[in-house]
């Protein structure tokens, strides 16, 4: 199973809202990924987490929480976000930090009202 | 910021021709890697190519890297219309060996 999930697919959510973007892969990868791609703009790195452990912060705002449950699971909760926060947010494995391939989910399109 | 810059921006082909996509960058890499994205969707891995390679294949995917330029190119050979996507070059590098993603070519293959 060479497959990362995320759900939801889509989510609309209002500033005051609090909502939770998950990411699963069941392929013993020890690193995971987020990241946040706006329209026809490359995708950026927000967060990694190698062996469960944050490794990686690109100085992403504290209204993004990233948090590793275990090595399957990936979640990323969203609290008082703003409209310029709205774009594709992407999860990504790896066997292990750094010189791998990393496989894509088919991403969690928001939108913040 | 962005190590990678593709060029061209954009491409139009027909169908059965050849697509090459060039990408530069600018400080040194552990390897660089190309990826597919469609439609805004998730990306899918093509291939990758080690700082001490110059060539690699792959089905009717060529890349290479010329590391004295800081280049590297894609070429798709008798290309499909399914291979209408945008194409990314990331480079690997750095103590923490980040993924760092170009711009982007956005290949358009008419039937």
């Amino acid at each position: 199973d060479t497959e990362v999930t995320q759900t939801p697919k889509h989510l609309v959510m209002g500033m005051t809202n609090k909502k939770s973007l998950k990411c699963e892969q069941h392929m013993g990868h020890r690193a995971m990924y987020w990241y946040k791609q706006k329209a026809k703009k490359p995708p950026e790195l927000m967060f990694v987490y190698s062996y469960e452990k944050l490794s990686i912060n690109e100085s992403v705002p504290s209204r993004f929480s990233p948090e590793c449950p275990n090595s399957s699971l990936l979640n990323l909760h969203l609290h008082a976000l703003q409209p310029e926060d709205s774009a594709l947010y992407l999860c990504a494995s790896s066997t292990s930090q750094g010189t791998e391939t990393q496989y894509f989910g088919p991403g969690t399109r928001l939108l913040v009202l | 910021s962005q190590q990678g810059e593709e060029d061209p921006q954009a491409l139009s082909i027909q169908e059965g021709e050849n697509a090459t996509m060039n990408c530069s960058y600018k400080t040194s890499i552990n390897n660089l890697q190309w990826y597919r994205q469609n439609s805004g969707r998730g990306l899918v891995h093509l291939i990758l190519i080690r700082s001490n390679e110059r060539e690699k294949h792959s089905g009717r995917l060529r890349v290479t890297l010329d590391t004295s330029k800081k280049s590297s190119s894609l070429l798709i050979t008798a290309s499909r219309a399914a291979d209408t996507a945008s194409y990314f070059c990331a480079t690997v590098g750095g103590s923490n060996y980040k993924l760092t993603f170009g711009k982007g070519t956005l290949l358009t293959v008419n039937p």
